[in-house]
């Protein structure tokens, strides 16, 4: 079994739906962080989270939210879906650096279209 | 923010060809990673190079953080090798990864 596991790993969806990506790990990590991957670019930062009552916005979070329900899961809200938020999603987890972010391992990515 | 500026956006290799790929950045770090995304979309872990030089098989990667920039070497490719291959670097005293762009490598048999 995957240390990080997404789910859904694909959707479409309709615009104005809300959806939520899930992602749970059993890496024991206490950082979670939310990218997005467009064709052509790099993974941009959503949100992330350095436990369960530290949650920071990253470099693109308009039109998301995010919850962390516990240590091992943090989730993903697209609360009214529009079709530029088509992309291929990545969770990942770190534990704590020496200084600053610890190696960083990605879950299997959620494919997201909508229409 | 840190720029990363990754080189060659896209290369082509016969199998067993040598490469050498670049990442570039504009600040001190206190992290760089090397990952490679596989054809199906999977981002697997390469180094965790914050400094000095590391191998694993085939792969090599070399990060002089004085002169900011990281190399990764793949030797005796394979098609198995082709994909994305993206290196990321948290900026000295920040607390988040910033990937460049990447780069394509399709290996041809």
């Amino acid at each position: 079994d995957a240390d990080v596991t997404q789910t859904p790993r694909n959707r479409i969806t309709k615009t104005g739906k809300r959806i939520m990506l899930e992602c749970s790990q059993t890496k024991g990590h206490d950082r979670m962080y939310w990218y997005r991957q467009d064709p052509g670019l790099g993974l941009r930062l959503i949100y992330y989270s350095f436990d369960v009552k530290d949650i920071n916005k990253g470099e693109i979070s308009d039109g998301y939210s995010v919850s962390r329900q516990a240590q091992a899961k943090f989730s993903l809200s697209l609360e009214s879906a529009i079709p530029n938020q088509t992309a291929l999603y990545f969770c990942a987890t770190s534990e704590n650096g020496i200084i600053g972010t610890g190696e960083l391992f990605f879950g299997e990515g959620s494919r997201l279209t909508v229409l | 923010g840190i720029q990363v500026e990754q080189s060659p956006p896209d290369l082509i290799l016969q199998e067993g060809a040598n490469s050498t790929l670049r990442c570039n950045f504009s600040d001190s770090v206190n992290n760089l990673q090397w990952f490679h995304q596989n054809p199906w979309g999977q981002l697997i872990n390469l180094f965790y190079i914050p400094s000095g030089t590391k191998q694993n098989g085939r792969l090599s990667a070399t990060t002089v953080a004085t002169e900011r920039y990281s190399l990764l070497y793949i030797s005796s490719s394979q098609t198995t090798d082709s994909g994305v291959y993206f290196c990321a670097v948290e900026k000295l005293g920040g607390n988040k990864l910033v990937f460049g762009a990447g780069t394509i490598l399709r290996v041809k048999s």
